[in-house]
């Protein structure tokens, strides 16, 4: 099945620093979704974008839905050690998709107080 | 809140045993699902169901069938595990239904050990 392209793959910063990682499709979607794994746990759901060239935030992360609907950003701004974890990038309802999301690789944060 | 449970967060089986994971969902949401995740891999969708009794083969189905007698419920079976079957087990659940449903709501996952 098809993935999303996502990256970077993992990033190491500093306590402090902002980070940025994104994900790109050859497909259209009509939903994005950013979730964060916690490590040993299941993914939690930080935001959802349904319109082309939406910016939404949550405290100090900002996501933006591409206006071409293929591609999605997710901000963190002033990282904190807690930031630690997975975080992955979905699209959905894309023509004949159902249901489904598609899922990108995953970006794995690591941040060093 | 959407409460997603998973009846095992580790599991040790032995090869060729039959494993059932169970999945629970309190908020009488239609759809389910089962994934699998594995490093660099992303998630891996294996069965899905729409409705009581009804399911469809996600990306990677072989070695796998599902079970939903109730709404609720879900459960993924390994019929004869394998060792390649380690792997961490996901479920998630979301509404019917058009916009915000595509939001699905994951269990805590089950760490399972094939050996």
């Amino acid at each position: 099945g098809q993935q999303l392209n996502q990256s970077p793959q993992s990033m190491f910063i500093q306590e402090g620093e902002d980070v940025s990682m994104n994900c790109t499709s050859s497909s259209i979607f009509n939903t994005w979704l950013w979730y964060k794994q916690d490590p040993g746990e299941g993914p939690v759901l930080l935001i959802a974008l349904y319109k082309a060239g939406e910016l939404t935030s949550n405290g100090r992360l900002t996501a933006q839905f591409g206006i071409t609907r293929k591609d999605s950003f997710l901000n963190i701004s002033a990282s904190i050690p807690s930031d630690v974890g997975i975080y992955f990038c979905a699209g959905g309802g894309r023509l004949n998709q159902g249901g489904k999301l598609i899922f990108g690789q995953g970006t794995e944060l690591s941040v060093k107080p | 809140d959407v409460k997603v449970t998973q009846s095992s967060r580790y599991l040790v089986k032995r090869t060729g045993e039959k494993v059932f994971l169970e999945c629970v969902q309190d908020m009488d949401h239609e759809n389910m699902f089962w994934y699998r995740q594995d490093p660099g891999l992303g998630l891996r969708l294996i069965y899905f169901s729409y409705d009581v009794k009804m399911k469809e083969k996600g990306d990677i189905p072989e070695g796998y069938s599902v079970s939903r007698e109730k709404k609720e419920r879900f459960s993924l079976i390994l019929e004869s595990a394998s060792t390649n079957q380690t792997s961490m087990y996901l479920c998630a659940s979301r509404p019917q239904g058009r916009g915000s449903s595509y939001e699905q709501y994951f269990g805590p996952g089950t760490r399972l050990t094939v050996t």
